[in-house]
């Protein structure tokens, strides 16, 4: 089955750090560009991260940049999120998104369950 | 940064209603914009992309129009499965962003 599961959400504190997982599976994970994208809770979509296939081209949003690092191991078919210094304002769903084959620029055509993260004190 | 907005913000319409949903741009994205569905506690679900092409699965009474700055959803006759609430993306840049959503909702 073609899937992606999220894990490693919860509650952290303020200034706090989680790492986020996303396992793929049935398809050929490498070739696919990936995404983490967000929802607060009651909001709308907020893009998080992007990661090309082969980690050459990697970008952030404005709100997340220098504190969240997206990374990916495409031997172990599976997308990080190492999210450092969390804020209240982080909490939200957390959604792996597959991105475009051999990353060509489209919509995100597969995603995850998500996982929430909670920061608070 | 792309500003995307999304009018209305809420929709009320009944089955068979054909329905528009508008999504303009603050600068000009080309045709790379994306619609996504999504209902309560699931994760959105990719309808259309480039602004116009169905993604495979997605009922044909769904289509996308529009270039540049403004863009269009329309569900032709609205099926009591398509109550939930639409969000557009633009990708022609980075940060990627999207609009405030468009709640539709039975009438």
């Amino acid at each position: 089955e073609v899937q992606l599961v999220e894990s490693g959400g919860g509650l952290v504190k303020p200034g706090g750090s989680l790492r986020l997982s996303c396992a793929a599976s049935g398809f050929t994970f490498s070739d696919y560009s990936m995404n983490w994208v967000r929802q607060a809770p009651g909001k709308g979509l907020e893009w998080v991260s992007s990661i090309s296939t082969s980690d050459t081209y990697i970008y952030y949003g404005d709100s997340v940049k220098g504190r969240f690092t997206i990374s990916r191991d495409n031997t172990k078919n599976s997308l990080y999120l190492q999210m450092n210094s969390l804020r209240a304002e982080d909490t939200a769903v957390y959604y792996c998104a597959r991105g475009g084959y051999y990353d060509i620029l489209t919509g995100q055509d597969l995603w995850g369950q998500g996982t929430l993260v909670t920061v608070s004190s | 940064d792309i500003q995307m907005t999304q009018s209305p913000s809420i929709l009320s319409a009944s089955v068979g209603d054909r329905v528009t949903i508008t999504c303009r741009a603050s600068q000009s994205i080309s045709s790379w914009l994306a619609w996504y569905q999504q209902t309560p506690g699931k994760a959105p679900n990719l309808l259309i992309y480039k602004a116009s092409s169905l993604e495979s699965g997605v009922p044909s009474r769904f289509s996308g129009s529009g270039s540049g700055t403004e863009f269009t959803l329309t569900i032709s006759s609205l099926q009591p499965d398509d109550f939930a609430t639409y969000y557009c993306q633009q990708y022609n840049s980075y940060p990627w962003t999207f609009g405030q959503g468009t709640k539709v909702e039975i009438k």
